[in-house]
């Protein structure tokens, strides 16, 4: 099994539709993200979370929410699905940095593409 | 804020070497990453630098200048295999923790 699993991988659904994507991981991490990824945009930071009760924004929330439902799921959740939020969602986790210096590295699920007719 | 520059797409011939740039400007720099991502896969992790200087590992060096803001992925004996998305992230001081800022990536075209 993957150590981080992202479901679904894809995903069609129609404008006003609410939609939940979920992420799992058997790493132990404390710190879990989502991104999103648009062509030539790179990846974003949606959401993130560094632990059960402590959740914050990214560059790009609006739009969207987060649940973290415990230490090895965090779920992403569009309300109310707009076109422009068709993109490849990816889910990720880390460790904490070690030592303020040290390298905190990402392990990112296989992603979710959501396309928003 | 962060703002990170990459080139957006570079092509090489196999067996080549190939240098991939990334320039940065950040508020309390705390490392930089470089990550690779295959087409429609997930990005994984290549390398971190947090100090000045060269990190070599097999094929791939990654190179970082904190004075000039300043970081390169050198890639040697190219591969196919090795057509890929680099993403190139910055880690500042973002209320302390720490969250890489990712730059829009380079897409590297190997042929034969």
């Amino acid at each position: 099994d993957a150590d981080v699993t992202q479901t679904p991988r894809n995903r069609i659904t129609k404008t006003g539709k609410r939609i939940m994507l979920e992420c799992s991981q058997t790493k132990g991490h404390d710190r879990m993200y989502w991104y999103r990824q648009d062509p030539g945009l790179g990846l974003r930071l949606i959401y993130y979370s560094f632990d059960v009760k402590d959740i914050n924004k990214g560059e790009i929330s609006d739009g969207y929410s987060v649940s973290r439902q415990a230490q090895a799921k965090f779920s992403l959740s569009l309300e109310s699905a707009i076109p422009n939020q068709t993109a490849l969602y990816f889910c990720a986790t880390s460790d904490l940095p070690t030592q303020g210096t040290g390298a905190n590295v990402l392990t990112f699920g296989a992603g979710s593409r959501l396309t928003v007719l | 804020g962060q703002n990170i520059d990459q080139p957006t797409e570079m092509t090489a011939t196999e067996g080549a070497i190939v240098q991939i740039n990334c320039t940065y400007q950040t508020s309390g720099f705390n490392g930089l990453f470089w990550y690779q991502q295959h087409a429609g896969e997930a990005p994984t992790f290549l390398s971190y630098n947090v100090l000045d200087g060269l990190e070599e590992k097999g094929r791939f060096s990654s190179f970082l200048s904190r004075s000039k803001g300043y970081s390169y992925l050198l890639l040697k004996e190219l591969q196919m295999k090795d057509s890929a998305s680099y993403l190139c992230a910055v880690r500042g001081d973002r209320r302390g923790s720490y969250i890489p800022t990712f730059g829009r990536g380079t897409s590297l075209i190997v042929h034969p």
